[in-house]
C-alpha cells in the first residue's frame, strides 16, 4: 500500500504570494494533519481534519488555512508569505480512533525569499 | 501546556557502543502515549518505539528501548548496538489519549561514528 504522499516536494516561493501544499493520506485513512518544521526545531501542529471538517488548529495566524476533500485529500494554504513560514511542512494521516496511529508523509519543503 | 524538553541538541556513540537520549515532558493529563521518532537526511519522520502512559512496562524494540518514569515525567531512548544507519535527528513525542496533536521536542541529532 502506498504510504502518505506530499506534493510538491520542494518550493521556492517569493515574501507576499501564496502556496498551495497537497497532501494525500494512506488510502482508508480519514484524518489528516499538518504541523510545520523551522529548521532545527520539532514539527508544531497546525491543522487537524477528520471527515473534512476542522478538529483542531494550532497557534497559527489566519493565513494558514486547510481543507480536505471528499477523497480525504488534503491542501495547506498560506496567505502573505513570510520568510518565517520558510519550514518542512509535514503531512501525517490517521485511520482511526486510536490517537497513536498516526503516519507521516515526507514532506514539503518550503523556501521563502 | 503540554511540552517536551529534549536536553541534548547532539551527539555522538561509536558504532556498536550503546547510547542514552534524555527526554522529559509536561502535561497535566494522565492519558497518554509517548513516542521517539527518528528523521534521517531524508526527511521521512519514523516512528522508532512507542509508549502507552498507563503501562509500566517499559516498550521495547530490538536494539531500542525506554526507560519510562512516569512520576519523573521522563521518557528516555537508549539505543544498543548502534549501526551508522542510526545517524539522525530524534525527536520525543507525546500525544493525549484524547486529543488531536502530537507535541514534539526540539530534537537530538545523533552521529554513529564508525
Amino acid at each position: 500500500d502506498a504510504g502518505v504522499t506530499q506534493s510538491p516536494t520542494h518550493l521556492i516561493k517569493t515574501r507576499g504570494q501564496h502556496v498551495t501544499l497537497r497532501c494525500s493520506p494512506i488510502s482508508g485513512h480519514k484524518s489528516v494533519s499538518w504541523y510545520q518544521q523551522v529548521l532545527g526545531q520539532g514539527p508544531q501542529f497546525i491543522f487537524q481534519y477528520y471527515e473534512k471538517e476542522e478538529r483542531g488548529r494550532g497557534n497559527f495566524p489566519d493565513r494558514f488555512s486547510a481543507r480536505q476533500f471528499p477523497n480525504y485529500s488534503s491542501e495547506l494554504n498560506v496567505n502573505a508569505l513570510l520568510l518565517g513560514d520558510s519550514a518542512l511542512y509535514l503531512c501525517a494521516s490517521r485511520g482511526g480512533w486510536t490517537v497513536y496511529e498516526q503516519y507521516f508523509g515526507p514532506g514539503t519543503r518550503l523556501t521563502v525569499t | 501546556a503540554q511540552t517536551v524538553t529534549q536536553s541534548q541538541p547532539e551527539m555522538s556513540v561509536q558504532e556498536a557502543e550503546t547510547v542514552t537520549l534524555s527526554c522529559t515532558y509536561d502535561t497535566s493529563e494522565n492519558n497518554y502515549y509517548l513516542f521517539w521518532y527518528k528523521q534521517p537526511p531524508s526527511r521521512q519522520m519514523i516512528l522508532v518505539i512507542r509508549q502507552e502512559a498507563y503501562k509500566q512496562q517499559n516498550a521495547t524494540e530490538n536494539r531500542f528501548s525506554v526507560n519510562f518514569q512516569k512520576a519523573a515525567k521522563s521518557f528516555s531512548l537508549k539505543i544498543s548496538d548502534s549501526q551508522l544507519g542510526d545517524t539522525a535527528m530524534y525527536f520525543c513525542a507525546f500525544i493525549l489519549n484524547t486529543g488531536n496533536q502530537f507535541y514534539f521536542g526540539t530534537g537530538t541529532s545523533l552521529t554513529v561514528i564508525p
